[in-house]
């Protein structure tokens, strides 16, 4: 079985651009969240879809923004990009929501602002 | 002041030492308690999970929380090179809705 994808691996912008990582799911997961990964704060949960709708979110600026499409593939996008924004992004996905399932990682996507 | 608090390390030991890696958090709803751990270049994985003040053994793993004190850790015993990663605590209030990560410590095992 294929585990989580996510697409681009690595990605350089400049300040005020916008980007989207895409993240594509383990087969059968209907679950979807976003963390950002950096050194200072690890891990901070941005949200949480499931069945194409945003169930959780975390306390990040209006900037982040993601949806979920019917196959349960996310994308996540952040416009106006601040130079703070460089981190690893990480999706996970899992079987459900409102349980205590595995949440299963991708490799990440690298974003580099400058 | 950070709901769950890691030491970030980078802890650096011999092979086959007991490793103690430690978190203590201040939400006392938090009542899942999981350990992932991240290799270079990957996402994290599921190491070990529990619920209730205690050890729970797995292998070489054994992960303790002690709830009265906000405290949990994680031994590894017969440390190996394949260990060195990053090591990064989790914890689940009772709603499942969000997982909040500690910062994660670096540990190096040497050969």
């Amino acid at each position: 079985k294929a585990g989580v994808t996510q697409t681009p691996r690595y990605l350089i912008k400049t300040r005020g651009q916008q980007v989207t990582l895409s993240c594509s799911p383990i087969s059968g997961h209907r679950s979807v969240s976003w963390y950002q990964q950096t050194p200072g704060q690890g891990l901070q949960f941005l949200f949480e879809y499931f069945s194409e709708t945003q169930r959780n979110k975390g306390n990040f600026p209006g900037r982040f923004s993601g949806r979920q499409f019917s196959n349960s593939r996310s994308e996540m996008n952040v416009s106006t990009l601040e130079l703070g924004d460089s981190a690893l992004y990480l999706c996970a996905s899992s079987l459900a929501t409102g349980t205590l399932n595995e949440q299963f990682f991708g490799p990440g996507t690298r974003l580099t602002v400058l | 002041q950070k709901e769950v608090e890691q030491d970030p390390g980078p802890l650096s030991v011999p092979e086959g030492a007991i490793v103690s890696l430690n978190c203590t958090y201040s939400n006392s709803a938090f009542q899942y308690f999981m350990w992932y751990r991240q290799y270079s270049r990957k996402g994290p994985e599921l190491l070990m999970y529990t619920y209730s003040s205690g050890n729970k053994e797995d292998g070489r793993f054994t992960a303790q929380v002690d709830k009265s004190s906000k405290y949990i850790s994680l031994f590894i015993r017969d440390s190996q090179p394949s260990d060195s990663a990053t090591y990064l605590c989790a914890m689940i209030s009772g709603g499942y809705q969000k997982v909040t990560f500690g910062t994660g410590t670096k540990l190096q095992v040497i050969p």
